[in-house]
């Protein structure tokens, strides 16, 4: 069992519907990144979280330590929204990021 | 301005051969790190400098080597490439461990 588990790992939904992106990890943790990738490759931070809850424009991350879960939410999702969504949490024994898998979005028009 | 930045983008190399990526930050940072991203997408952290020091290093091969000659500069330097060296390589920085990480946009080596 990976330490970050990320679900759905794929998910296809239309324009303007409400996304929901989920990790849950097995490790104590300082922090919880959550990163886009896009078809380029290029890397983006989006949010890091220590506790409760960020917002950044249609993006909100949250997280619940004592679950071990976070999300990451997309409102009124757009196909520029269309990468790869990536949690990656930040140990806090040995400050190593342990990233998930990913979840592959393509929001269509 | 482009905040870590790495060079090249691409490089297509032969076994053998002995190759170096660039990467810089301006963002004032004091830790700087490089990742493989290997075939199935995960990211795996090679080495990790803070303020010019090796705080992590993964058992990655020794032909791997990270230099940094100042602290907004972490250059991974590969010798006698190998075909399982192929893989994109991102760059980051933070202004600390445990701290949010800005990523560049990586290098793909291909090694033929």
């Amino acid at each position: 069992k990976n330490e970050v588990e990320q679900s759905p790992q794929n998910l296809t939904a239309q324009e303007g519907e409400f996304i929901t992106i989920n990790c849950s990890y097995s490790v104590g943790i300082s922090a919880l990144h959550w990163l886009q990738q896009h078809p380029g490759g290029g890397i983006v931070s989006l949010f890091m979280l220590s506790s409760g809850k960020k917002k950044h424009g249609r993006l909100i991350a949250t997280i619940n330590i004592q679950e071990k879960h976070s999300s990451l939410h997309i409102t009124a999702s757009h196909p520029r929204d269309s990468a790869v969504y990536i949690c990656a949490v930040l140990m806090d024994s040995n400050y190593q990021l342990i990233w998930g898998a990913g979840t592959k979005l393509i929001i269509k028009p | 301005d482009t905040a870590v930045s790495q060079t090249p983008k691409y490089l297509v190399t032969q076994m053998g051969n002995d190759k170096s990526i660039k990467c810089e930050q301006n963002l004032g940072h004091d830790t700087m790190y490089w990742y493989k991203q290997d075939s199935k997408k995960f990211l795996k952290i090679m080495f990790s400098y803070n303020n010019k020091e090796l705080i992590i290093n993964e058992t990655v091969p020794n032909r791997f080597s990270p230099k940094s000659p100042d602290k907004a500069h972490l250059n991974l330097h590969i010798n006698s490439l190998e075909l399982g060296d192929s893989a994109v390589y991102f760059c980051a920085s933070s202004q600390d461990l445990g701290t949010e990480a800005f990523f560049g946009q990586g290098t793909r080596l291909t090694v033929v």
